[in-house]
C-alpha cells in the first residue's frame, strides 16, 4: 500500500506570493491533517479535514487555508507569504479523525517551503 | 495552560546502551499520548499510542510508560542502534471541544559507535 505522498517536496517563493501544497493520503484514509514544523517552534497543528469538512483548526492566521476533495486528497494554501512561513509542512492521514487513539496517523515526507 | 515538556533536549549514547526519554504534560482533559520518531528530513513515524487506562506499551525495542496521575510519560529504548539516532516527539491529545494536539519540542538522540 502506498504511503502518504506530498508534492512538491521543495519550493522557493518570495514574500507576498501565494503557494499551494498537495497531499495524497493512504488509500482508504478519510482524515488528512496538516502541520507546520520549524526549528524554533517545533511541530504545530494547522488543521484537519475529514470527509471534505474541516474538523479542527489550530492557531494560525487566515492566510493559511485548506480543503479536501471527494477522493480525500487535500490541498493547503498560504497567501501573502511572509519570511516566517519558511518551514517544513507535513501532512498526515488516518482512517478516522486523528484525535482518537485507535486512529494512528501516518505522515508524509513533507514539503520544504523557503520564503525569500 | 496546556503544555508538553520533554527532557533532555538532546542526548548522546553509545551503541548498545539503553536510554530513557521523558515527557511531562499539563494537558487536560487528557485523551491519549503518542510518541513519534522523526529521522532527519523525513516525516514522523508513530511508535506508540496510549490512552488513560494504559500504563505500558511496547513496540520492539521501544517501551513507553504512562502515569496519568502524575502526568508523566517515558520512552525507554533498549540496546540502542545507530538507526535510533533521530528526534523523538511526545504528543498529547485533548478531546473536547474538538481534537486538539499539544506537541513537545522533542529530544534529539544521537547513538555513536
Amino acid at each position: 500500500k502506498a504511503g502518504v505522498t506530498q508534492t512538491p517536496r521543495y519550493l522557493i517563493k518570495t514574500r507576498g506570493q501565494q503557494v499551494t501544497l498537495s497531499c495524497s493520503p493512504i488509500s482508504g484514509h478519510r482524515s488528512v491533517s496538516w502541520y507546520q514544523q520549524t526549528p524554533g517552534q517545533g511541530l504545530q497543528f494547522l488543521f484537519e479535514y475529514f470527509s471534505e469538512t474541516q474538523r479542527n483548526k489550530g492557531n494560525f492566521p487566515g492566510r493559511f487555508s485548506g480543503r479536501q476533495f471527494s477522493n480525500s486528497r487535500s490541498e493547503m494554501n498560504v497567501s501573502t507569504l511572509e519570511l516566517g512561513d519558511s518551514a517544513l509542512y507535513l501532512c498526515a492521514s488516518s482512517l478516522g479523525t486523528s484525535g482518537r487513539a485507535r486512529n494512528e496517523q501516518f505522515f508524509g515526507p513533507g514539503t520544504r517551503l523557503t520564503v525569500l | 495552560k496546556n503544555q508538553v515538556e520533554q527532557s533532555p533536549q538532546s542526548l548522546i549514547i553509545l551503541e548498545g546502551k539503553n536510554c530513557t526519554l521523558q515527557c511531562n504534560y499539563t494537558v487536560s482533559p487528557f485523551s491519549n499520548l503518542r510518541w513519534y520518531k522523526q529521522d532527519t528530513g523525513r516525516g514522523p513515524v508513530s511508535l506508540t499510542i496510549m490512552t488513560f487506562s494504559e500504563n505500558t506499551k511496547s513496540n520492539g525495542r521501544y517501551t513507553a510508560t504512562l502515569d496519568a496521575d502524575t502526568k508523566q510519560s517515558s520512552l525507554h529504548i533498549t540496546a540502542s542502534q545507530l538507526s535510533d539516532s533521530a528526534s523523538y516527539i511526545c504528543v498529547v491529545s485533548a478531546n473536547p471541544p474538538g481534537n486538539q494536539f499539544y506537541f513537545g519540542t522533542g529530544t534529539s538522540l544521537t547513538v555513536i559507535p
